[in-house]
């Protein structure tokens, strides 16, 4: 069974710009989740989408956004780039189909972002 | 708001040597515990989950944890490491506010395995 995948796994963006990140999930896993990860915050979450819905939020402003399509593909959105939006950006997937964190997440490799 | 707290930054240690990762989490209501494993240049792998019934929990690669309430613990423990063991170790629990649930996770302990 394939992992998570998330695309690009590299991108450099100059400040004000807007950046869109993928992520497959796992096949049969509907829920998809978003870390960013950087040295000063460590990892933080962001949101968690279920059948195209975003069912959980983390406290990050509204320049971060994403959606879910039917094939529960993820892509995530950052509008307006900031330098401190340089981070790791992590996915994850599994099956949650309670909304509740307790089953197994599987992460992809990440997306690293600078922002010069 | 829950909180995870990662006591020391860095461990180093000898191989075979045994080994333990602190994690403490402020809560006054039932939560999940995790560990996850960060190699370098990669997401994150899970070792081990407390949801409910026996406190301690076996995981992945030898890594065992055991949950304190009274103490509101979760340290993650190893009896013999091996070099392969060096990488980032996270610990993370549940968190429900506003109707909305998401998974906090500590700073991260780097663990460094030295032949």
């Amino acid at each position: 069974k394939a992992g998570v995948t998330q695309t690009p796994r590299y991108l450099i963006k100059t400040r004000g710009q807007q950046v869109t990140l993928s992520c497959s999930p796992i096949s049969g896993h509907r829920s998809v989740s978003w870390y960013q990860q950087t040295p000063g915050q460590g990892l933080q979450f962001l949101f968690e989408y279920f059948s195209e819905t975003q069912r959980n939020k983390g406290n990050f402003p509204g320049r971060f956004s994403g959606r879910q399509f039917s094939n529960s593909r993820s892509e995530m959105n950052v509008s307006t780039l900031e330098l401190g939006d340089s981070a790791l950006y992590l996915c994850a997937s599994s099956h949650s189909p309670s909304g509740r964190f307790k089953e197994t997440q599987y992460f992809g490799p990440g997306t690293r972002l600078l922002v010069l | 708001a829950q909180s995870v707290t990662q006591l020391d930054s860095q461990v180093p240690v000898f191989e075979e040597a045994p080994v333990e990762l602190r994690c403490n989490y402020s809560s006054s209501v039932s939560v999940y515990l995790f560990w996850y494993v960060q190699y370098p240049n990669q997401g994150l792998q899970l070792l081990l989950k407390y949801l409910s019934g026996s406190t301690l929990v076996k995981g992945i690669n030898g890594f065992e944890a055991e949950f304190n309430k009274s103490q509101t613990s979760f340290h993650l423990r190893k009896p013999s490491v091996h070099i392969s063991d060096t990488a980032e170790y996270f610990c993370a629990v549940t968190t429900h506010q506003g109707g909305s649930e998401k998974l906090v996770f500590g700073k991260g302990t780097k663990l460094t395995v030295n032949p």
